[in-house]
């Protein structure tokens, strides 16, 4: 089974502190994903990876950064937390193929106080 | 631009059937997945529809039309443990995947 994990299933940090949340996978996918979910907004993509040392913008990149300078392991930084960054963050990885599932992390929520 | 419709909630009974729907419009069609949310944890992967037609997962179904832009998921003899959040996702022609708003499902004794 495909285990994506976490660091942290609860968060909580001040305005403006540089925040880092880790995902790490253990069965060796390209690709990587990180969203957010908000009540009645649904999972909106921030950033992706399809290789290591690469990355690109998803539909709402602002605020955020990424790093994933190993395979197993995709990073989201938030430069400057802000309370509008208050949210549910899942972290996704995926075997490249037509037809591949993308599994989840079990979450981390972060408030920003 | 792209956008996948579903209810925003629905209510059965236990033992009963529900039929989830989905619609989409998207920059084109690589299939379309449903997931299952419970609340507090992460989505887990339920069905694939790339094909029109039925698919059959145990008490879990799920229909794909493309010509009409629709898929439902049908949920059978329905168990409490089935109330949830239902997510439709639909994979474009970037193999990016478009998400619905999810559908709370619950289920009552």
């Amino acid at each position: 089974d495909v285990k994506v994990t976490q660091s942290s299933r609860y968060l909580v940090k001040r305005t403006g502190e540089k925040v880092f949340l880790e995902c790490v996978q253990d069965m060796d996918h390209e690709n990587m994903f990180w969203y957010r979910q908000d009540p009645g907004l649904g999972l909106r993509l921030i950033y992706f990876s399809y290789d290591v040392k690469m990355k690109e913008k998803g539909d709402i990149p602002e605020g955020y950064s990424v790093s994933r300078e190993k395979k197993e392991r995709f990073s989201l930084i938030l430069e400057s937390a802000s309370t509008n960054q208050t949210s549910m963050y899942l972290c996704a990885s995926i075997q490249a193929g037509l037809g591949q599932p993308q599994h989840f992390g079990d979450g981390t929520r972060l408030s920003i106080l | 631009g792209q956008n996948i419709d579903q209810p925003t909630e629905m209510t059965a009974t236990e033992g009963a059937i529900v039929q989830i729907n989905c619609t989409y419009q998207t920059s084109g069609f690589n299939g379309l997945f449903w997931y299952q949310q419970h609340a507090g944890e992460a989505p887990t992967f339920l069905s694939y529809n790339v094909l029109d037609g039925l698919e059959e997962k145990g008490r879990f179904s799920s229909f794909l039309s493309r010509s009409k832009g629709y898929s439902y998921l049908l949920l059978k003899e329905l168990q409490m443990k089935d109330s949830a959040s239902y997510l439709c996702a639909v994979m474009d022609s970037n193999y990016q995947l478009i998400w619905g708003a999810g559908t709370k499902l619950i289920i009552k004794p």
